[in-house]
């Protein structure tokens, strides 16, 4: 166990609709990550927080957004979902901003869009 | 922008045999990363390399680092079923976040 939750941990819905996937970092993690990993991608690096603010930001769709909350926890919303965002989501964190810093994995949110 | 490449993406052993998977950056390297990720898993850290020609062991497990700070090995002797799973290494070079290699694949028949 890394100490990162995400929920949920599977989400099943439709073209077009729209999800908010979760994440809470390990106690006393700053940083949080978002990850996306597909069979044909592997994994791809969407966005970084750090202390509520933007740190980082990878290849990251614009239907995509992402917020860091006071309390340190972590949302990614899709919007407008198309068959291709079917993967696994991961979220990440670590102590520092720095991408160099251990990062500690959740067990990833399964999204299947049909 | 920097790319890391990965390979063999599966490999196949028999329990017993070795397994070596390789990672090349199109540009130098301040450090990489290894993870695992066992089916159905998340990936874990496995060791951060620094310094040019580094090597690093974990019990069957020996990881280095080239000297041009550009490639990276992760060697394991005598495989087990317990080490099925992808390996990914992750390259830090001048970008605040590690790129992700696409990972080996390796499965152990018994």
């Amino acid at each position: 166990d890394s100490g990162v939750t995400q929920t949920p941990k599977h989400l099943i819905t439709a073209t077009g609709q729209r999800v908010t996937l979760r994440c809470s970092p390990r106690s006393g993690d700053l940083s949080v990550y978002w990850y996306q990993q597909s069979l044909d991608q592997g994994l791809q690096f969407l966005i970084q927080y750090y202390n509520g603010e933007e740190r980082a930001k990878g290849n990251i769709l614009e239907r995509f957004s992402a917020q860091q909350f006071p309390d340190l926890h972590s949302e990614l919303n899709l919007s407008s979902l198309e068959l291709g965002d079917s993967a696994l989501y991961f979220c990440a964190s670590s102590v520092g901003p720095q991408g160099a810093d251990t990062q500690y994995f959740g067990p990833g949110t399964r999204l299947t869009v049909l | 922008g920097q790319q890391v490449m990965q390979i063999p993406q599966y490999q196949h052993v028999q329990e017993g045999e070795d397994f070596t998977t390789y990672c090349n950056s199109s540009t130098t390297l301040s450090n990489i990363q290894w993870y695992k990720q066992r089916p159905g898993g998340h990936p874990v850290f496995l060791i951060q390399l620094v310094k040019s020609g580094e090597v690093k062991k974990q019990k069957r497990l020996t990881f280095q680092f080239g000297e041009a700070k550009k490639n990276s090995s992760l060697h394991i002797t005598a495989t087990q079923t317990t080490d099925v799973g992808t390996y990914f290494c992750a390259g830090k070079g001048g970008s605040y976040i590690p790129t992700f290699g696409r990972g080996t694949s390796l499965i152990v028949h018994p």
